[in-house]
């Protein structure tokens, strides 16, 4: 199946701190990207759409100013959490569509962030 | 409002059983079904896609798609402690890949 890598994997900060996450596709070029947040025992929480060349489109009640979605290229998305707080801590998941063929959504391997 | 059902289980089954996983979804225009799985701890991992009616078998896992119900189950035959995990199921509105739902999981525990 198709790759998509997704760094740091696990990232302890300060509060206060901003934290940035890479999500990159390997193999094929994305011009959509997802993020999703899940928290413990919890289903996926679909957080924003990311739009290559364009800005991101966000869930009802995710804040767009503490959580920055660039998506500057075909293969590279970013999720930038500013000014975290230990509320934010949580599993992100990045996501990539890959069109044609069966079109497919495919996973990073998660960010898991824990704000101290 | 586009919604994707899953029972949240946990369902419980043998080594060596047939576990079964259900999902309803409320749109009839669906182009395309997918079954992922999630480690506890892990992010999904895509297992199988399916697109028209009937059945689709990847080694021991057979998607079954019925569009006039609605519904598109999964089946993991000779069950192992491994394949205990959540099951997501996720329906594509459409092939753009912009309006995939998920259901909310099935937790399988695979008893050995």
């Amino acid at each position: 199946g198709a790759v998509v890598s997704q760094h740091p994997s696990w990232v302890i900060c300060k509060s206060g701190t901003s934290v940035k996450i890479e999500c990159r596709s390997l193999d094929f070029q994305a011009t959509t990207m997802f993020w999703y947040r899940q928290f413990p025992k919890q289903s996926l929480m679909l957080m924003a759409t990311s739009n290559e060349g364009s800005k991101a489109t966000y869930e009802q009640g995710v804040e767009k100013d503490k959580f920055l979605i660039n998506h500057a290229s075909l293969t590279l998305s970013t999720l930038t959490v500013t000014s975290a707080h230990p509320e934010d801590s949580s599993f992100y998941i990045c996501s990539a569509f890959r069109q044609g063929g069966a079109g497919e959504l495919f996973f990073g391997e998660g960010s898991r962030l824990t704000v101290l | 409002q586009k919604e994707v059902e899953q029972n949240s289980g946990p369902l419980s089954v043998p080594e060596g059983a047939i576990a079964s996983l259900n999902c309803t979804y409320s749109d009839r225009v669906s182009q395309s079904f997918f079954w992922y799985r999630q480690y506890s701890g892990k992010s999904p991992e895509l297992i199988m896609s399916i697109y028209s009616n009937g059945d689709k078998e990847d080694g021991r896992f057979t998607a079954q798609l019925n569009k006039a119900s609605q519904y598109v189950s999964l089946l993991i035959r000779d069950s192992q402690p491994s394949d205990s995990a959540t099951y997501l199921c996720a329906v594509n509105w459409d092939n753009a890949g912009n309006m995939l739902t998920f259901g909310g999981g099935t937790r399988l525990m695979v008893k050995p």
